[in-house]
């Protein structure tokens, strides 16, 4: 049990839907991040929350729009997502400099 | 060119085995570096830091090479639930000051009884 979750686990959704991941984590971390992850491609940094403040954002583009409320909760809201979307969606948390804890991820599906 | 380069396998190897992993990264300003472990459609988890010196947990030893930039990771006595893929990581401060990741595509392990 990493102390970061993920929900939902699994999600399918039709392009011209609104869904939102949300993931949380108990580790008293101050940075989350979320990667995409697709077959047989290296994870890809998504965006930075630290301390509460988006610092990175990987020309990613805007149907994807994250959240962080606090330091304990990070969503992405989706909406209007292409097939090529489908993937799975990683959280992740970490305490500045050190090492990063991954949430069971999303399992995407866009219809 | 990649900036974090890893052989994606697969590597079939019998138990008991010794298998040794490989990977490079193009950028000299990493600051640290990591292997990871992914269980099939799971999440990654952190297998062990690497560190200048070289360093052991048990079967599993990483180098890491700063002028070659290479790192790599030796197991030995290899073992069933061994099986996985090794994701290499590379950590740099990005030019906001916070904590950057590149993986690699992952080199994929199976070890067969």
């Amino acid at each position: 049990e990493t102390g970061v979750t993920q929900t939902p686990r699994h999600l399918v959704m039709g392009m011209t839907n609104k869904k939102s991941l949300k993931c949380e984590q108990h580790l008293g971390h101050n940075a989350m991040y979320w990667y995409k992850q697709s077959a047989k491609k290296p994870l890809e940094l998504m965006f930075v929350y630290s301390l509460e403040e988006r610092v990175e954002n990987n020309s990613v583009p805007s149907r994807f729009s994250p959240e962080c409320p606090n330091s304990s909760h990070l969503f992405l809201h989706l909406h209007t997502l292409q097939p090529e979307d489908s993937a799975l969606y990683l959280c992740a948390s970490s305490l500045q400099g050190h090492e990063q804890f991954f949430g069971p991820g999303t399992r995407l599906t866009v219809l | 060119r990649k900036e974090v380069e890893q052989d994606p396998g697969p590597f079939n190897v019998p138990e008991g085995a010794t298998v040794a992993f490989n990977c490079t990264y193009s950028n000299s300003a990493s600051q640290s570096f990591f292997w990871y472990r992914q269980d099939c459609r799971k999440e990654p988890k952190l297998l062990m830091s690497v560190y200048s010196s070289g360093n052991e947990d048990g079967r599993f030893t990483a180098q890491l090479n700063r002028a070659s930039q290479y790192i790599s990771l030796l197991i030995r006595d290899s073992k069933l639930s061994d099986s996985a893929t090794y994701l290499c990581v590379v950590n740099r401060r990005s030019n906001f000051g916070n904590e950057k990741l590149t993986f690699g595509t992952g080199t994929r392990l199976t070890i067969i009884p």
